[in-house]
C-alpha cells in the first residue's frame, strides 16, 4: 500500500527552466510534508517542507505547493541548476503516525546545460 | 549540526553471514530509523525506535533484526544475509516527526 507516490520516476529539464516534481497521497491524515534531495553515494538531505495549514511555502529558488482536496503536492525549482541534479523524495507524516515518515519512490531529476 | 554516522560506507558480505550495520547520532535524539533504499522503491522502512531498548517494526522488518543499547546508537542486523538485502541501508535519527537526518548511508552487497 503505497500512501506517498511519486509517479514519475525521471524528468530531464534544461538549465535556467523550471522543474517540477509531483508526489500524491492517499492518506488523509497527513499534515505534514516534506522533500528530501539525494546525491548518489550520499544520504538525502532536507530541502523544504509544507504544513498542512497552508498551500505555498517559498524558500529561495525552491517552492512547495500543496493541493490538499487532490491529495497532491509539488516542488517547483527555478531557475534550475546543474547541481540540482539529484533524486527528489517526497515524504509526509501526521500526528498518529508513530514520529514516522512516509516516502515516495524518488524522482530523479537530470539538469542538462 | 545534527550528525548522524554510519560506520561503514560500502561493504561487501557473503551470503549467510551475520551483518551489523551501525549507527550513531550526536544530538541526543530520541528517535532513531532504519530504511533501505531501492531503484523504483524509494526509502522503505526497516526498523525503527523511539527509546533506548524500544523498538518498532517498519514495513519490512522480515530478516532483520535491531539493537538500541544505547540513546546514541541503533545498530541493523542481518541475521543471515542473502543476496536480496544487497541495498543502500539508511539511518536516520529526528526529534519529532517534522524531519530526519540522515547518515551518508551504507552501501551493502551480498554474494
Amino acid at each position: 500500500d503505497q500512501q506517498v507516490k511519486q509517479n514519475s520516476p525521471s524528468l530531464s529539464v534544461q538549465e535556467g527552466r523550471i522543474s517540477i516534481l509531483n508526489c500524491d497521497y492517499t492518506n488523509s491524515m497527513f499534515d505534514y510534508f516534506l522533500w528530501y534531495k539525494k546525491y548518489p553515494a550520499e544520504g538525502p538531505t532536507f530541502l523544504i517542507s509544507i504544513s498542512s495549514i497552508k498551500d505555498k511555502n517559498e524558500d529561495g529558488r525552491f517552492t512547495v505547493f500543496l493541493n490538499k482536496s487532490a491529495k497532491h503536492l509539488s516542488l517547483h525549482i527555478v531557475p534550475s541548476q546543474p547541481g540540482d541534479s539529484a533524486v527528489y523524495f517526497c515524504a509526509a507524516s501526521h500526528k498518529m503516525g508513530a514520529q514516522k515518515l512516509v516516502f515516495g519512490q524518488g524522482t530523479r531529476l537530470t539538469i542538462n546545460p | 549540526d545534527v550528525k548522524v554516522t554510519q560506520s561503514s560506507r560500502y561493504l561487501v558480505k557473503r551470503t549467510g553471514e551475520k551483518v551489523f550495520l551501525e549507527c550513531v547520532q550526536d544530538m541526543d535524539h530520541e528517535n532513531m530509523f532504519w530504511y533501505r533504499q531501492d531503484p523504483g522503491l524509494g526509502l522503505r522502512l526497516i526498523y525503527f525506535s523511539y527509546d533506548v531498548k524500544m523498538k518498532e517494526k517498519g514495513d519490512i522488518p522480515e530478516g532483520y533484526s535491531v539493537s538500541r543499547e544505547k540513546k546514541e546508537r541503533f545498530s541493523l542486523i542481518l541475521e543471515s544475509a542473502s543476496t536480496n538485502q544487497t541495498s543502500m541501508y539508511l539511518c536516520a535519527s529526528s526529534f519529532d516527526r517534522f524531519g530526519y537526518t540522515f547518515g551518508s548511508g551504507t552501501r551493502l552487497t551480498v554474494v
